[in-house]
């Protein structure tokens, strides 16, 4: 099975900062990664698609980038909506999964 | 509106069986490949199993197969997870996701709000 790791598990930013979160992926998957936010209480949210691209809708202080084994979700201005859980998930092969989660808190 | 609404979660014995659905509204079902993503309370994701559109094509996670069986209605826009000989490691919310992508798992671009299972003497 592919291992997806993510870091940091947790981090505290104010609002406005520039936020990164990493997934890596224990080969290679190309592009096929994707990336979703869960709210608490809440169903995940995909964000970004094929690594890079943004979902209809998901506003646009959301990036990703990566290929291969390295990828990176960045949040520009941090907002205070944007409290929440952060999954990459990499669909190359079955079974698809999941990184253990980034949690991203307000300073 | 897109919606996917999951029910039949609740509290089952070891060993005990139990069946989900998930009701598709707002799109056209047929069209679509659905997955069951779970979720064990505080922690992460976990795929659980995929269904092709037509239901010819079906895939499990290892820890599920065997004792866990996928399928839908493709009349009745709806999906279900037939779960059996469940254990305390089964314990978990369970969300329908629907795949939008071109290759399996590529675009889970709804969900259900899930259906709590718990599993428990």
């Amino acid at each position: 099975d592919i291992q997806m790791t993510q870091f940091p598990s947790s981090l505290s930013a104010s609002v406005g900062d520039r936020v990164t979160i990493t997934c890596q992926a224990s080969q290679d998957i190309s592009y096929y990664l994707n990336w979703y936010q869960q709210k608490p209480g809440k169903a995940p949210n995909l964000l970004i698609y094929d690594a890079s691209n943004l979902e209809t809708g998901v506003p646009s202080r959301f990036s990703g980038r990566g290929s291969g084994t390295d990828f990176t979700l960045t949040i520009n201005s941090l907002q205070p909506e944007d409290i929440a859980t952060y999954y990459c998930q990499q669909f190359d092969e079955l079974p698809l999964t999941f990184g253990g989660g980034t949690k991203v808190e307000i300073k | 509106e897109v919606q996917l609404v999951e029910s039949g979660g609740g509290l089952v014995q070891p060993g005990g069986s139990l069946r989900l659905s998930c009701a598709g509204s707002g799109f056209t079902f047929s069209s679509y490949n659905m997955n069951w993503v779970r979720q064990a309370p505080g922690k992460g994701l976990e795929w659980v199993s995929f269904i092709s559109k037509s239901g010819n094509t079906i895939y499990y996670a290892d820890s599920v197969k065997g004792r866990f069986t996928i399928s839908r209605d493709n009349v009745d826009s709806s999906l279900y997870l037939q779960m059996t000989s469940l254990r305390a490691e089964d314990t978990a919310v369970y969300y329908c996701a629907r795949d939008a992508g071109v290759v399996i798992g590529g675009d889970f671009d709804y969900w259900g709000q899930g259906t709590l299972v718990t599993v428990s003497s």
